[in-house]
């Protein structure tokens, strides 16, 4: 079935300092990857969605340049939070539309980051 | 406004009982509802999912039932285990797959199955 792989799984960074998450689609081409946060014990928070070789589209309320949003290849997007800071501390999963059971979506395993 | 409302926050069985979660939605352009399970630490995982054409469907021990009309959906969960523990998401969206439409996501219910 459709794997999307996302490093790191988890990632403590200093205040200040940038991180950036990775996902790959293993056994599919992703035109397309959503990115969610969520928080705990809390639903799943769409952030952006990206498109291979176009600019990312940013739900209402998330800074663009605080989290930058890149599908360079149909094959990656990457999500870099710049100058990170404690309140940036959450769990990032990404989400491509692809070929698993029923058609549905594939999820990656998750980013816990922890700004300190 | 949240376009998919599901019920309970939380739920508690005992192993071998059914769980029961509800959802109901209110864009009646959705077409595609989805259960996700998630642990700990983990991202969602598809369980199971049902298209608006037909109102039940079966996989193992989770069914889906579907009514249109009422535009609400449930997960039973048959036979209960300890490890169902979790937490369950509803979701929907106008289509599903390759259409890249975003899903909208229910608050989650915090399944736990006690031994």
């Amino acid at each position: 079935g459709a794997v999307v792989s996302q490093h790191p799984s988890w990632v403590i960074c200093k205040s200040g300092t940038s991180v950036k998450i990775e996902c790959r689609s293993l056994d599919f081409q992703a035109t397309t990857m959503f990115w969610y946060r969520q928080f705990p014990k809390k639903s799943l928070m769409l952030m952006a969605t990206s498109n291979e070789g176009s600019k990312a589209t940013y739900e209402q309320g998330v800074e663009k340049d605080k989290f930058l949003i890149n599908h360079a290849s149909l094959t990656l997007s990457t999500l870099t939070v710049t100058s990170a800071h404690p309140e940036d501390s959450s769990f990032y999963i990404c989400s491509a539309p692809g070929q698993g059971r029923s058609y549905g979506y594939t999820f990656g395993s998750g980013t816990r980051l922890t700004v300190v | 406004q949240q376009q998919v409302k599901q019920s309970p926050q939380s739920l508690i069985v005992q192993k071998g009982g059914i769980s029961i979660i509800n959802c109901a939605y209110e864009n009646t352009a959705f077409d595609y509802f989805p259960w996700y399970q998630q642990f700990p630490g983990k991202g969602p995982a598809l369980l199971i999912a049902i298209r608006p054409d037909v109102s039940e469907k079966k996989e193992g021990r989770f069914t889906i039932s579907f009514n249109k009309s009422a535009k609400q959906f449930s997960l039973h969960i048959m036979d209960s285990q300890p490890g169902d523990s979790a937490t369950y998401f509803c979701a929907a969206s106008k289509g599903s797959g390759g259409s890249n439409y975003k899903l909208t996501f229910g608050k989650g219910t915090l399944l736990t199955v006690n031994p």
